[in-house]
């Protein structure tokens, strides 16, 4: 089946404007997360989405940073005034959720890479 | 608030050599355990993953790693590596009494000379 999917792949913006990036997850799939992968590092967390609602959005690293998510499908990160340290790979991943309430593994897409000039 | 150190962050290796990345945790309580892969120029994939049980897993391509509890280490392991394992791989820990979201280290870059 197909897996996650982002969009766009790769976008260059200047600094001080918006961006929006689109998470599709895996059909089915009710929980979602973002993370961020700058260079060199590993992957930082942002937001969870167990269905429409955000129970965890302790990663978001400021308020120039919203997410949103329609239902139990796509799913929108937007970054408000963009900042030159905004500059990184946007990674979307999801997973099952068992009827425990218990998580599966999470399945990643291939990221948007974001370059703020 | 949970970490992940992977001690290496580049191995090199030469085909046929034995693999071991060191992954240590700093959290105290019941954890999953993960390692992902990423392909040069690929999506991130799950290798193998720890929940309970053996602590012994087995994963894709000869890949196994061993949670040893009392030491909060999950080593990947791989007796003879191969050019294709070239790739960056990534530690991750998800702490059931802290949320759903995985905490990662910060990747080993490794190159496997053929």
């Amino acid at each position: 089946g197909a897996g996650v999917s982002q969009s766009p792949s790769n976008k260059v913006t200047e600094k001080g404007k918006d961006v929006e990036l689109r998470c599709d997850p895996i059909s089915g799939h009710t929980a979602l997360y973002w993370y961020r992968q700058r260079l060199g590092q590993g992957l930082e967390f942002l937001i969870y989405f167990q269905g429409n609602s955000a129970p965890d959005k302790s990663g978001l690293p400021s308020d120039r940073f919203s997410a949103e998510r329609t239902g139990e499908s796509v799913s929108t990160l937007t970054i408000q005034r963009t900042q030159q340290e905004d500059s990184a790979v946007y990674l979307c991943a999801s997973s099952k959720t068992g009827t425990s309430g218990a998580v599966g593994e999470q399945y990643f897409g291939p990221g948007t890479r974001l370059t703020v000039t | 608030a949970q970490s992940v150190s992977q001690h290496n962050h580049h191995v090199i290796l030469s085909e046929a050599a034995s693999l071991e990345l060191g992954c240590n945790y700093s959290y105290g309580g019941t954890v999953n355990l993960f390692w992902y892969v990423q392909y040069p120029g690929q999506h991130l994939q799950l290798l193998l993953k720890y929940f309970s049980g053996d602590p012994l897993v087995k994963g894709i391509k000869g890949f196994e790693a061993e949670f040893i509890k009392s030491k909060f280490s999950f080593n990947l392991r791989k007796p003879s590596v191969q050019w294709s394992d070239t790739a960056e791989y990534f530690c991750a820990v998800k702490a059931n009494n802290a949320g759903n979201m995985l905490t990662f280290g910060g990747g080993t870059r490794l190159m496997v000379k053929p």
